[in-house]
């Protein structure tokens, strides 16, 4: 079945350590991907986008994405977390031709002091 | 610029109760969704509109209708609310340029179903 995996439910990191949010995806073609971010009571806020190009993507707040197509992986990665940095952070995907965005369920972040 | 509006915030029903939700943009997008977030489950898209006067079924529509009459209007409606209808409602909106434009959230509207 198609689908949009985010393996960590849940992650707790000090401030100032490095970060990794895994998203793995299982579709036929590549798909457009994205990460949005969720603090608590808000809607979602788009941190990054990969459609074509570099691998590398830069987002906002510091945050980038790393696109692996051998592993279907699309990873968020921040250097140096700072506690505003707690939220959930959601992986999402867009198949080409199609209109719906189809998102994993997410990761809980939570830094500690 | 308010972007993507959504009306009420909160909202408490009887089971068997209707109600509808507003959602708006200001954007002049093509393009709505309505999710609902639930715990552990992440986004499920209900319903989305590619235009005006259209509308489409996503992953969970059933105990839902919307309607798109205007451009900048997407209504969600529930006829016969039921328990299992709480939840937390997002409205979103994209251009219609490519398939790589990212949505647009509302703010969501809480909405427990008793």
């Amino acid at each position: 079945a198609q689908s949009v995996t985010q393996p960590d439910i849940h992650i707790t990191v000090s401030e100032g350590a490095s970060l990794e949010l895994r998203c793995n995806y299982s579709y036929g073609a590549t798909p457009y991907l994205f990460w949005y971010v969720q603090s608590p009571g808000q809607g979602l806020q788009l941190l990054l986008k990969y459609f074509s190009g570099d691998t590398l993507v830069q987002g906002i707040k510091g945050f980038e994405a790393e696109f692996k197509r051998s592993q279907s992986s699309f990873n968020l990665r921040k250097p140096s977390v700072h506690w505003s940095d707690a939220a959930e952070y959601f992986c999402a995907v867009v198949l080409p031709t199609r209109n719906q965005f189809y998102f994993g369920t997410g990761t809980s972040l939570t830094v500690i002091p | 610029n308010a972007g993507v509006t959504q009306t009420p915030k909160f909202r408490v029903l009887k089971t068997g109760q209707s109600m509808t939700l507003l959602c708006a943009q200001d954007m002049n997008h093509e393009y709505m969704y309505w999710y609902r977030q639930d715990p552990g489950m992440g986004l499920r898209l209900i319903h989305y509109s590619v235009g005006e006067g259209t509308t489409a079924k996503g992953e969970v529509p059933d105990g839902y209708n919307v309607s798109r009459l205007k451009k900048q209007n997407f209504l969600l409606g529930l006829e016969s609310a039921a328990p299992s209808q709480t939840s937390v409602y997002f409205c979103a909106s994209r251009s219609s340029g490519g398939y790589y434009n990212e949505q647009f959230f509302g703010p969501g509207t809480r909405l427990t179903v008793l």
